[in-house]
């Protein structure tokens, strides 16, 4: 069972690089978010898809865009990195964003120099 | 906006302790909330999931309550173990899961 799949497990970028996150799930599941975890922040929402062909905005979406590709997919873009996006960035889903849980991928550590 | 706040930040136990961890959240109108566990430099595990009609759920040596009227959670971990050391964290799910900042559990041998 593969569950929540995310690509790379780390990535450092240069200042005003761009790069995108991959993450890719095989449960079937109509919902999929973007999340970012900061040290003594706990995890906050960038972006999430509710259902395939919608993307809404989280809490912090400034600096990211995201692509509901297909179902399976949902791909985070950072156009222009900055050192404030220095993260570690989890994908989740889940089979609709009301009544069941998340499943989490297994994050990117992503360092801004 | 939905603030959710687990209390203690850091928890240290020695082995076979009864414990519990405390989660609140400011807007009950949530749809369920689940418990997660995270070790270092790893992802989130989920533990429980508890829908918003629920008081309860167990798993093993681990209960999680609900009382959505007050806005509070509580896992309690039974007989704890060295191998139970890790992060947990508490989301509310309103739409989208918003995280508490976790409580570090070390039980020591």
């Amino acid at each position: 069972n593969a569950g929540v799949t995310q690509t790379p497990k780390f990535q450092v970028l240069k200042t005003g690089q761009s790069m995108t996150l991959q993450c890719a799930q095989d449960m079937n599941h109509n919902s999929m978010y973007w999340y970012r975890q900061d040290p003594g922040m706990g995890l906050r929402l960038i972006y999430y898809s509710a259902s395939e062909g919608t993307t809404d905005k989280g809490e912090v979406p400034n600096g990211y865009n995201v692509s509901r590709l297909n179902k399976r997919e949902f791909s985070l873009r950072l156009e222009s990195a900055a050192p404030s996006q220095t993260s570690v960035y989890f994908c989740a889903s889940s089979r609709d964003n009301s009544n069941y849980g998340y499943t989490f991928g297994s994050g990117t550590r992503l360092t801004v120099v | 906006k939905q603030e959710v706040t687990q209390i203690p930040a850091a928890l240290s136990v020695p082995e076979g302790e009864n414990l519990v961890l405390n989660c609140s959240f400011t807007d009950s109108a949530i749809y369920n909330l689940q418990w997660f566990r995270q070790d270092p430099g790893k992802g989130l595990t989920s533990l429980l999931l508890i829908q918003s009609s629920q008081r309860e759920q167990t798993s093993g040596r681990l209960n999680a309550s609900l009382d959505k009227s007050s806005g509070r959670s509580t896992l309690y971990i039974a007989a704890s173990q060295p191998g139970d050391s890790a992060t947990y964290l508490c989301a509310v799910n309103q739409d989208d899961m918003r995280f508490g900042a976790g409580t570090r559990l070390t039980v020591k041998p």
